[in-house]
Formats: structure tokens, sequence, C-alpha cells
């Protein structure tokens, strides 16, 4: 069964607006962390934030922050202030306990002028 | 600093031949990952490291194996190579610490013909 969910295959947003990407995950472990990485098409993997599941704030960074949402099982990655580098595949991944790192399908963002 | 060093950056494989993917890093992390990515698709993990000696399955393995004989090291196998096989491989690591991000490697550009 999938972990992580990752509905939207593609989104597309215009410079200088806000844009959310979707990810849902499915553990019955207390304890995991969330990431969200970055691939541009260059092909490098760039983490972007991390949110632990005790923690009480959302994550921010910088223009990234994550709309976490425990009892919905939702750890959204919202983008304010698109910019046309931000166009890149965009990876929810979570780790349980001590375990490894599994990734999503990944979303396309694509960022127009 | 290097990171985490992956080689070689290309390879063209036969069908049938093997090869050794060679992943290492520089920071100490007791953590290491292999992923493969398919075109357009997202990063499934074929096995890790918990540390020297240990290794673990992930959801791919098939067709591969991995050794960890040092902190540092932590190679892919592939014996008998297929075309399914043709993918971009990454190699990842971390520290033990849920809450810390993967570091990622360049990747290699796998194709078997």
């Amino acid at each position: 069964a999938q972990k992580i969910t990752q509905t939207q295959p593609g989104m597309f947003v215009q410079e200088k607006e806000a844009v959310t990407l979707d990810c849902t995950y499915d553990t019955s472990d207390p304890s995991y962390g969330l990431f969200w990485y970055k691939q541009p098409s260059s092909g490098e993997m760039i983490f972007l934030i991390y949110q632990g599941s005790y923690d009480q704030q959302n994550a921010t960074e910088g223009r990234y922050s994550l709309n976490f949402q425990k009892a919905r099982k939702s750890a959204n990655l919202v983008i304010s202030a698109s910019q046309l580098g931000d166009s890149a595949m965009y990876f929810c991944a979570m780790r349980e306990g001590g375990s490894a790192l599994i990734f999503g399908k990944g979303t396309t963002l694509s960022v127009s002028s | 600093n290097a990171g985490v060093t992956q080689t070689p950056k290309f390879r063209i494989l036969k069908i049938g031949q093997s090869m050794t993917l060679q992943c290492t890093q520089d920071m100490n992390h007791n953590y290491m990952y292999w992923y493969r990515q398919d075109p357009g698709m997202g990063l499934k993990l074929i096995y890790y490291s918990v540390g020297a000696g240990i290794t673990d399955k992930g959801e791919v393995p098939n067709g591969y194996n991995v050794s960890r004989s040092t902190t540092e090291d932590f190679p892919l196998r592939l014996e008998l190579a297929a075309p399914s096989q043709t993918s971009v491989y990454f190699c990842a690591s971390s520290f033990p610490d849920q809450g810390t991000e993967a570091f990622f490697g360049q990747g290699t550009r796998l194709t078997v013909v």
C-alpha cells in the first residue's frame, strides 16, 4: 500500500502567486518525520523542509511552509510568491522511527511569467 | 566537502552483463540508501543500511545486491542486467535521527541494451 500519496501529477502557477502541493501519508508509528525535496531538470535532489510528528508548529523555511494536519495525515507544501526557478518536480517523503526514507511519486510544478 | 559521491555518472550495459555502482560519503552518516528513479516517476527504495555490516531490502530489491563493509561505502551490484533496470540510480546518506535530512549523490544514469 502507498505510504506517501501525491495526487497532483502536474501543477501550473504564475509568477508571484502562491501554490500548494498536496501530500498525504499513512503510518501507525507515532514518531515520524516528513520531508519535501525539489528535483530540478538537472536531476539533483534538494532538501527543502522538514516536519516532525511531534512538532506543534508548522515548519517554515523562507518561501516554503508546510501545512501539517496530523489528524488528516496530510503535509502539504506551500510555496509563496512563486518564481520561474521553482519549476521542478517536488517529492514528499516520510521516515518512520529508525527506518528508511520513502518517497511519493512527485508533483511537477510549472511556473510561468 | 564532497558529501555523497557516486560513480560512474553514466553507463551503458548489455543485457546479461554485471556492474557495481559505487557510492561513498564523507559525513560519517550511519544510514545509507539506494534508490532508483524511472522517467517521470518517484524514487523507489532498493536497499538501505543502518550501519556497517547491516543491510535491508527496500521496495524493489530483486536483481540487486549490496554490501556495507565500512561506514563510508555502500556499493550496489547489478547481476545479469536486464532492460527493466534502465533507470537513474541515486545513493543517499543520513544520520539516524529521523529529523535529519538525507543527502543525495548526483545520480548514475544506467541504460541496459
